[in-house]
């Protein structure tokens, strides 16, 4: 069965540091999301691509977060400098097209812990 | 005030029982309404989805959508212990909208 895959699974880094996440989504998945869970919480969009390109990344804090799709397939989401508030789980999914009745799948996520 | 409440629980009921998981949400323009569950350390995985208002069956669950209230649910009949896990709520106004999630809820399920 097709998953989505995210690595590392786990990251550990001081705060100012740079960090980079990484998705690869279900082959031919025009579609790729990252959220923000925070514990406790709810996963928060923070950007969404369709193909190589932005559809939505207002959540996204620009001033520190970036995130590329160049080819349309695999995705990387940095962040410089990292911040203690930015411990989270990060979320990869995708989706064969973004219509919203298109389930979107879930990668096994990042987690992050900002010391 | 957040879009869509839900209590985050810890909810815990012996086996076999009959589980309500509830969201309570303010912008009535959504209209698609989801229901995840994410076991610990994985990411969340649809479980059932609904449009408008009405019921939706699928084997022991059960997704329940009130629009005029804005207060969906999820119900489990003849819970097994594999069911333990955090239950989100989510929900779009659809076309480009995006999902707004729930806090989840923690479910235990006691043997």
């Amino acid at each position: 069965e097709a998953e989505v895959a995210q690595s590392p699974r786990y990251k550990i880094t001081e705060k100012s540091q740079a960090v980079a996440f990484w998705c690869d989504p279900i082959s031919g998945h025009a579609t790729l999301y990252w959220y923000r869970q925070i514990l406790g919480q709810g996963p928060e969009l923070l950007v969404q691509f369709q193909d190589e390109s932005v559809v939505d990344d207002s959540q996204l804090p620009k001033d520190r977060f970036s995130a590329e799709r160049l080819k349309g397939v695999d995705s990387t989401l940095k962040i410089q400098p990292a911040e203690l508030g930015d411990s989270a789980m990060y979320l990869c999914a995708s989706s064969s097209r973004g219509g919203f009745t298109d389930t979107q799948y879930f990668g096994p996520g990042t987690r992050l812990t900002v010391l | 005030q957040k879009e869509v409440e839900q209590d985050p629980g810890p909810l815990s009921v012996p086996e076999g029982a009959i589980v309500s998981l509830n969201c309570t949400y303010s912008n009535s323009a959504f209209q698609y309404f989801m229901w995840y569950r994410q076991y610990s350390r994985k990411g969340p995985e649809l479980l059932m989805y609904t449009y408008s208002s009405g019921n939706k069956e699928d084997g022991r669950f059960t997704a329940q959508v009130d629009k005029s209230s804005k207060y969906i649910s999820l119900f489990i009949r003849d819970s097994q212990p594999s069911d333990s896990a955090t239950y989100l709520c989510a929900m779009s106004a659809g076309g480009a909208q995006k999902l707004v999630f729930g806090q989840g809820t923690r479910l235990t399920i006691n043997p």
